[in-house]
């Protein structure tokens, strides 16, 4: 199975970066994805990765090192609406399902 | 295009009832899974299938648990009898799949279910 460790909760304030780190143990890896659920509503994808280094989407990006275990989600320029849960998934080698996080709730201030 | 949909959205019922819960895929899609989730235990994949035949079960809590599906555009997933710790939000998501494909899953806005 995987083990998806990530912070609990992050707090920062509006304009400013945060970066949401997060680490698996896996027995086999075929994808890393980020997802974002704002309170009361489903998740919906923000980004994945497969192979190692930075991928950038507009404000967000996401790595990753497979070597290590280990991914981050960069949000930039902080907006209000940024506030949510933001979790992190793993696909296993040869299978369909996502493992995810806990999740890390951000909490961005004016 | 329409999304994933899930009804019914709330769902208010007394332990010992049966509860369905049904989801229509985006069309296309050959992938659905049921998920739950809680504040204790967060996201958990309960069942998923593949082409309507059910692929991984191991997260469906008890027999009280129940999932089908009938065709490409359809599945219910069924409590019987239900119990108050059985109170969740239980997402529907699908996807594209296929060996080494990385296609998202998509989800469905949810049924919030409380069992009284």
């Amino acid at each position: 199975g995987q083990n998806i460790d990530q912070p609990t909760e992050m707090t920062a304030t509006e304009g400013a970066i945060v970066q949401i780190n997060c680490t698996y143990q896996t027995s086999g890896f075929n994808g890393l994805f980020w997802y974002q659920q704002h309170a009361g509503e489903a998740p919906t994808f923000l980004s994945y990765n497969v192979l190692d280094g930075l991928e950038e989407k507009g404000r967000f990006s996401s790595f990753l090192s497979r070597s290590k275990g280990y991914s981050y989600l960069l949000l930039k320029e902080l907006q209000m609406k940024d506030s949510a849960s933001y979790l992190c998934a793993v696909r296993p080698l040869w299978d369909y399902k996502l493992s995810f996080g806990a999740g890390t709730t951000v909490t961005v201030r004016a | 295009d329409a999304g994933v949909i899930q009804s019914p959205r709330h769902e208010v019922t007394e332990m010992g009832q049966e509860v369905t819960l049904r989801c229509k895929p985006i069309s296309g899609h050959n992938s659905l899974f049921w998920y739950r989730q809680t504040m204790m235990r967060g996201l958990e994949l309960l069942i998923y299938f593949n082409n309507n035949v059910p692929i991984d079960d191991s997260g469906m809590p008890e027999d009280r648990f129940s999932a089908k599906m009938p065709n490409a555009s359809f599945s219910t997933l069924k409590i019987q009898p239900s119990e108050p710790r059985d109170s969740a939000v239980y997402f529907c998501a699908s996807s594209h799949s296929d060996r080494g494909s990385n296609q998202p899953q998509h989800f469905g806005d949810g049924t919030r279910l409380s069992i009284l």
